[in-house]
């Protein structure tokens, strides 16, 4: 079982769509993010939600809006997309959440975006 | 907030030969420090991890090195193969950013055999 699972792992679509990567955790991890890797390779925090509450939202566009409908969920819009959105996006988990640091955080296998 | 630096950016090695990765840190309440490797397509990894009350840990050919003072913290690896081979990310966590890791921007090892 994937502990960590996200869909579409592959999304190509056209600039001003609108859509959304699902992410599930079956961790009974309290904590989610969202990362994204962009073409340089480098990971950089989204957002953080424990137990659905949003604890961290990094500058991001208000274009990205996460939704957590339970603690095992954490989904991810996105509104009219631009080229410079094409990224790799990470979900992850942890057991533990805010103050509670050391712990370790586990990553989805990854949705490959392509804006074109 | 958190800022973290990794060094160098690209590492090339020959096989058998040791490779050491070193990254410095600005939040002095960060006290978790873990070591990921990302092969080509695929997610980043946990290697190992090291926390704020502990100077040293080895894993067989892979050790961190932790400096609270100077705020850095070092990945080395004995004995270089070729399936190391990989990006190595060095993170934070536990200070203004909370539980969520802060990366350095990552390091490219190559192994030659």
């Amino acid at each position: 079982d994937t502990a960590v699972s996200q869909t579409p792992k592959y999304l190509v679509t056209q600039m001003g769509n609108d859509k959304s990567i699902k992410c599930e955790q079956n961790l009974g991890h309290d904590t989610m993010y969202w990362y994204k890797q962009d073409s340089k390779k480098f990971l950089k925090i989204m957002f953080s939600y424990n137990n659905k509450e949003l604890i961290i939202n990094e500058t991001v566009p208000n274009r990205f809006s996460p939704k957590s409908p339970d603690k095992a969920h954490l989904n991810l819009h996105i509104n009219s997309l631009e080229l410079g959105d094409s990224a790799v996006y990470f979900c992850a988990s942890s057991p533990r959440g805010t103050g509670s640091s050391g712990n370790t955080i586990y990553f989805g296998e990854g949705s490959w975006l392509t804006v074109v | 907030g958190e800022n973290v630096e990794q060094h160098p950016s690209t590492l090339s090695v020959q096989e058998g030969d040791s490779a050491v990765i070193k990254c410095t840190y600005s939040d002095s309440a960060s006290n978790y420090f873990p070591w990921y490797k990302q092969e080509l397509g695929k997610r980043p990894q946990l290697i190992i991890d090291i926390r704020s009350n502990v100077g040293e840990k080895k894993d067989q050919r892979i050790a961190v090195t932790l400096n609270k003072t100077a705020k850095h913290f070092s990945l080395h690896i004995t004995e270089t193969q070729p399936e190391d081979s990989a990006v190595y990310f060095c993170a934070s966590s536990g200070g203004q950013a909370g539980t969520a890791l802060i990366f350095g921007k990552g390091t490219t090892l190559s192994v030659s055999s």
